[in-house]
């Protein structure tokens, strides 16, 4: 079983729509669940953190983790063509303050007019 | 806003010849990192370093790889003889100490990394 599973889409939805993505993991350690987003030959960019269960919402983005089913899900809200890129779900341990990032394979997303 | 930089952005590289890819980490980071990503596949941890020492290294970072931080705001990773399967994107990653940040880890855009 592998430590993150991502459904790598690719998902297309029609401007405006609400966007969901998920991730599932194995490990039930993981404390630090991040989402980020990252455009074609670019580097990952951090658009939402969160330590433990519960929700965290910054303008059109929702991020939820359930630790009790091991899932976490990003929303996005009246999604923009501009949000077409792959969304990583990434976490990963507390062991000290080193925290390597596990993540997940990405789900291409395709946002269109 | 403050970002990870990284060059070159892109190198050609002969096999067997070796590579230095360099960063410059947010300034008031202390964790570095680097990652790699091969073409339509996950970003795959390499190495963590903290304190001038590696602190922790995936079955990816053999003898071939090695990094350093040579003058307090450059880390770099040098392959020493380059292979095939080392042609991939990798990216230089930063995050600060402070505990209220938790693990907000930043990356750079990455240097592209062809070995022919």
């Amino acid at each position: 079983q592998k430590e993150v599973e991502q459904d790598p889409g690719p998902l297309s939805v029609p401007e405006g729509a609400i966007v969901s993505l998920n991730c599932t993991y194995s490990n039930s350690a993981f404390q630090y669940f991040m989402w980020y987003r990252q455009y074609s030959r670019k580097g990952p960019e951090l658009l939402m953190y969160t330590y433990s269960s519960g929700n965290k919402e910054d303008g059109r983005f929702t991020a939820q983790v359930d630790k009790s089913s091991k899932y976490i899900s990003l929303f996005i809200r009246d999604s923009q063509p501009s949000d077409s890129a792959t969304y990583l779900c990434a976490m990963s341990l507390f062991n000290g303050g080193y925290n390597k990032l596990i993540f997940g394979a990405g789900t291409r997303l395709a946002v269109h007019p | 806003e403050p970002e990870v930089t990284q060059t070159p952005s892109h190198q050609v590289t002969q096999m067997g010849q070796e590579v230095i890819l360099r960063c410059v980490p947010i300034s008031n980071h202390l964790y570095f990192y680097w990652y790699r990503q091969i073409l339509g596949q996950k970003v795959e941890f390499l190495v963590s370093f903290y304190n001038n020492e590696i602190s922790e290294k995936s079955e990816i970072f053999d003898d071939q790889f090695s990094v350093e931080r040579p003058d307090g705001s450059n880390f770099t990773l040098k392959i020493r003889s380059t292979k095939l399967e080392d042609s991939a994107m990798y990216f230089c990653a930063s995050r600060p100490r402070s505990v209220s940040s938790g693990n907000t880890i930043y990356f750079g855009e990455g240097s592209w990394l062809t070995v022919v």
